[in-house]
């Protein structure tokens, strides 16, 4: 699976889009990017995948670049609960078994 | 439907005890995958079963450590003669055989071991 690079650590305004970036230099063309974030204390989150389109849903929007090489998790409108750590994750997406590899993260930090 | 459903909450063990920590996944899943989070690291990868399989192991240490999903009841994470660097939160997740991309995660195990 292709490493991820992350920044470790970022703050966001309560009400604010919070725009975390990833690259993934390495990606090949069949691994999808993963969004997973974990609040204190609790199991990782499920918050979004895609491959080359950019993807939107309840929780986030997810661009990636043309190239592929880097993605930004979009929080439009971040609010206090969303302080958690946000993981990217990069692989390929098959029928078969699904081992993700968490690496260390962003932390985000939404503040009043 | 009910989320991943994974008990104790928190473990307290002595050392060279046994600890059992069990996981029902959410209804209609069939896949469950646990990994370990040492204090202030990352999630990392131990096991991953079916009903009644072993599907890959190769996170888990060679000693002390079974799992096993059986065709009835839910998922154990069996740690044997515990030692201190046991400690840590163990999460459960599962999946719905269509869905393999998305995990849904249980609220973990905390075990100490004093």
């Amino acid at each position: 699976d292709a490493k991820t690079t992350q920044p470790p650590s970022m703050d966001c305004a309560e009400g604010r889009a919070a725009n975390l970036p990833c690259n993934h230099s390495t990606i090949s063309g069949n691994e999808y990017v993963y969004w997973y974030r974990q609040i204190h204390s609790q199991g990782p989150q499920y918050i979004i995948h895609g491959l080359k389109n950019n993807e939107t849903n309840e929780m986030a929007s997810l661009i990636i670049t043309e190239d592929r090489k880097s993605s930004t998790l979009i929080l439009p409108h971040a609010t206090l609960r969303d302080t958690a750590v946000y993981y990217c994750i990069v692989r390929v997406a098959e029928t078969g078994f699904q081992k993700l590899v968490f690496g260390t993260g962003t932390r985000l930090l939404v503040s009043p | 439907n009910a989320g991943v459903m994974q008990n104790p909450r928190h473990l307290v063990r002595r050392r060279g005890q046994e600890a059992r920590l069990r996981c029902s996944p959410m209804k209609g899943h069939s896949h469950v995958y646990w990994y370990r989070q040492l204090p202030e690291e990352g999630l990392k990868f131990m096991v991953y079963l079916q009903k009644e399989n072993i599907i890959d192991e190769s996170g888990m240490p060679k000693e002390r450590f079974s799992a096993e999903f059986p065709k009835e009841g839910p998922s154990i994470l069996r740690i044997q003669q515990v030692v201190r660097g046991d400690s840590a939160a163990y999460f459960c997740a599962s999946s719905p055989p269509t869905e393999h991309e998305k995990l849904f995660f249980g609220s973990g195990t905390q075990l100490s071991v004093l």
